[in-house]
């Protein structure tokens, strides 16, 4: 079975600290993402990676940077954290496109 | 712009109901459509359509994809508690070959 990993379940940060979210998988993917869930908004893509130092953005990117150094692991990034980026955070992957996605657990942030 | 759109928002049923729900979706470059279900945690993967007319089915749920009309149904039968969740239409897609998620529909199943 796939498993996809984050690091955290909840995460509480002041405004303007940098926050880094991690996330493996142990399914050798070729694919990595991370989307943020908002109420009533479903799930927006924030970045994704196809390839290790590969990224692309997805359609909410700003405020965001994301680091893939190894295949199994994709970080992203809160640069300068802000009230309105507290959400929840889905990391998932896939072996390549069209093909399912396996999401984790999902890190609850919060910004205060 | 690419957008999938899914109804109700929110449905509450009876223990043993069926259920539909839908979903639309304006997708450029149309590759795969999926559902997914939701609890308290992860998204797990329900179902992939590719072709119109096929209906995939796994126990009690089924779905079906229209490529013409552009939508898809999900079914529920005999609907159990344990159907509690967000349900989520995806579609891949675009000018990138991203993933395009609906906002969900909320099932509550009433014993």
């Amino acid at each position: 079975d796939v498993k996809v990993t984050q690091s955290s379940r909840y995460l509480v940060k002041r405004t303007g600290e940098k926050v880094f979210l991690e996330c493996v998988q142990d399914m050798d993917h070729e694919n990595m993402f991370w989307y943020r869930q908002d109420p009533g908004l479903g799930l927006r893509l924030i970045y994704f990676s196809y390839d290790v130092k590969m990224k692309e953005k997805g359609d909410i990117p700003e405020g965001y940077s994301v680091s893939r150094e190894k295949k199994e692991r994709f970080s992203l990034i809160l640069e300068s954290a802000s009230t309105n980026q507290t959400s929840m955070y889905l990391c998932a992957s896939n072996l390549y496109s069209n093909q399912p996605q396996h999401f984790g657990d999902g890190t609850r942030l919060s910004i205060l | 712009e690419d957008k999938v759109v899914q109804s109700p928002l929110s449905l509450v049923v009876h223990e043993g109901d069926t259920v539909t729900l839908n979903c639309s979706y304006e997708v450029t470059n149309f590759r795969s459509l999926l559902w997914y279900k939701q609890e308290k945690k992860a998204p797990t993967f329900l179902f992939m359509l590719t072709s119109s007319g096929i209906e995939k089915k796994s126990g009690r749920l089924s779905s079906i994809l229209d490529k013409k009309e552009l939508f898809s149904i999900l079914n529920i039968t005999a609907t159990q508690t344990g159907d509690s969740a967000v349900y989520l239409c995806a579609v891949e897609g675009g000018s990138a070959s991203k993933i395009i998620f609906g906002s969900g529909t909320r099932l509550s199943i009433r014993p």
